[in-house]
């Protein structure tokens, strides 16, 4: 199975900040690697496609990088309504496996 | 817009049984590979199980391999994942997801479901 690192767990921010969050694959995975964004007590909603497409409707702010076994979102200029978790996903093979998450919390 | 609604969870005995559906509003559901994913309370997203669009290919979960079962009804938008055999530890919200953006031969996940809540307990 790829194991999906994330990294930090949790991160601490203020709102204007621009932050980048990192994930690394156990192994090599492509671009076959998508980002999530989870708010309490609601569903994940999708960001971010192929490592660096935005779905439909994610604003710009949000962007994706990477490819093989090390990626990254950065999210600039942070408002409240993006402090939440964020997720990355492998689906590459399977079984398709999730990062542990990352939360962000307003400082 | 799309909508996937999901439906049939509930409160259920270890070693009990229920079904879960889910029915998407849209037009092309039967183009789409659709998942199951799964988050116990307070924890992470865990995938669960994967149906191709024309439910010929089945893919699952070590954790759920022989007591989970997905379908899909494509004349009726549906999927539905089968469970029996239940654990304590399979106490989570249950999503379901489609898989509308491809590329490269693989497809990744689009709208996600509202979740039903799986509870198991004595």
């Amino acid at each position: 199975d790829i194991q999906m690192t994330q990294s930090p767990s949790s991160l601490s921010v203020s709102v204007g900040d621009r932050v980048t969050i990192t994930c690394r694959a156990s192994q090599g995975i492509s671009s076959y690697l998508a980002w999530f964004q989870q708010k309490p007590g609601k569903a994940p909603k999708s960001l971010i496609y192929a490592a660096s497409t935005l779905q439909s409707g994610v604003p710009s702010k949000f962007s994706g990088s990477g490819s093989g076994t090390d990626f990254t979102l950065t999210i600039d200029s942070l408002q409240p309504e993006d402090f939440a978790t964020y997720y990355c996903q492998q689906y590459y093979s399977y079984p398709i496996t999730f990062g542990q998450g990352t939360r962000l919390e307003i400082k | 817009e799309v909508q996937l609604l999901e439906s049939g969870g509930g409160l259920v005995q270890p070693g009990g049984s229920l079904r879960l559906s889910c029915e998407d509003s849209g037009f092309t559901f039967d183009s789409y590979a659709m998942s199951w994913v799964r988050q116990a309370p307070g924890k992470g997203l865990e995938w669960v199980s994967t149906i191709s669009d024309s439910g010929s290919g089945t893919y699952y979960a070590d954790s759920v391999k022989g007591r989970f079962t997905i379908s899909r009804d494509n004349s009726k938008n549906t999927i539905y994942l089968q469970i029996s055999s239940l654990r304590v530890e399979d106490t989570a919200v249950y999503y379901c997801v489609d898989h509308r953006y491809c590329h490269g031969g693989r497809c990744s996940t689009g709208f996600w479901g509202q979740g039903t809540l799986l509870t198991v307990a004595s």
